[in-house]
């Protein structure tokens, strides 16, 4: 069974940057997609972001496209989340979830979240 | 980008009742990538549903999911105690990967 491991949510003032991390315990890292999910507070899901199996192909909500990378380290299973020019509307808590199976977004494992705040 | 509207937005129901939970979209998509999650209080969302009708691993059978086109359901026959919760659609055929707003499940 797969875990993921989230960290690197903090306080940070609008315009700046935050690097998120998510360790997995498996042992096929490589073998699965990985996606950055988010909650504002009392609000419902956002899609993020998306990173394939190789790291080859990401994708962006248009919210976030040009001041977030997603990217990941297969020998370390991990994937990060690097978020540059951090707005107010970023607040929010950030999940990194496993893809269900190859070339689909659905999300079968879930780490338990890490909260962003930007705020002055 | 494939909106998608839940209805109700909160149903009060006592332990042993049918849910019935409706996920509309703003536009036609494969039936193959609809899902439902449900997520309690301070926890990350669970998985339930997959490809509009397929339980995800560990789901128990009370949980069911229909539909296609642009109107999809998921229906809980006998609620547990345990399945109080907010549950979300979600479609993933186009990007970006667009969740519904949500139906709360609570105790009536």
């Amino acid at each position: 069974e797969v875990q993921l491991v989230e960290s690197g949510g903090d306080l940070v003032q609008p315009g700046g940057s935050l690097r998120l991390s998510c360790a997995a315990s498996v042992s096929t890292f490589s073998d699965y997609s990985m996606n950055w999910v988010r909650q504002a507070p009392g609000k419902g899901l956002e899609w993020v972001s998306y990173i394939s199996g190789s790291g080859a192909t990401v994708y962006y909500a248009d919210s976030v496209k040009g001041r977030f990378t997603i990217s990941r380290d297969n020998v370390k299973n991990a994937v990060y989340l690097q978020m540059n020019s951090l707005r107010d509307e970023d607040t929010a808590v950030y999940y990194c979830a496993k893809g269900r199976s190859s070339g689909r977004f659905d999300f079968d494992c879930w780490g338990q979240g890490t909260l962003v705040t930007v705020s002055s | 980008e494939i909106v998608l509207t839940q209805s109700p937005g909160t149903l009060s129901l006592s332990p042993g009742e049918r849910a019935t939970l409706t996920c509309r979209a703003s536009q036609i998509f494969s039936s193959s990538y609809l899902a439902w999650y449900q997520q309690k209080p301070g926890q990350a969302p669970r998985l339930l549903i997959y490809g509009a009708s397929n339980r995800a691993t560990g789901i128990p059978d009370r949980f069911s999911g229909s539909g296609s086109g642009t109107d999809f359901t998921l229906t809980i026959s006998r609620l547990e105690p345990e399945d109080f919760a907010v549950y979300y659609c979600q479609q993933y055929d186009y990007s970006p990967f667009t969740f519904g707003p949500g139906t709360k499940v609570e105790i009536k």
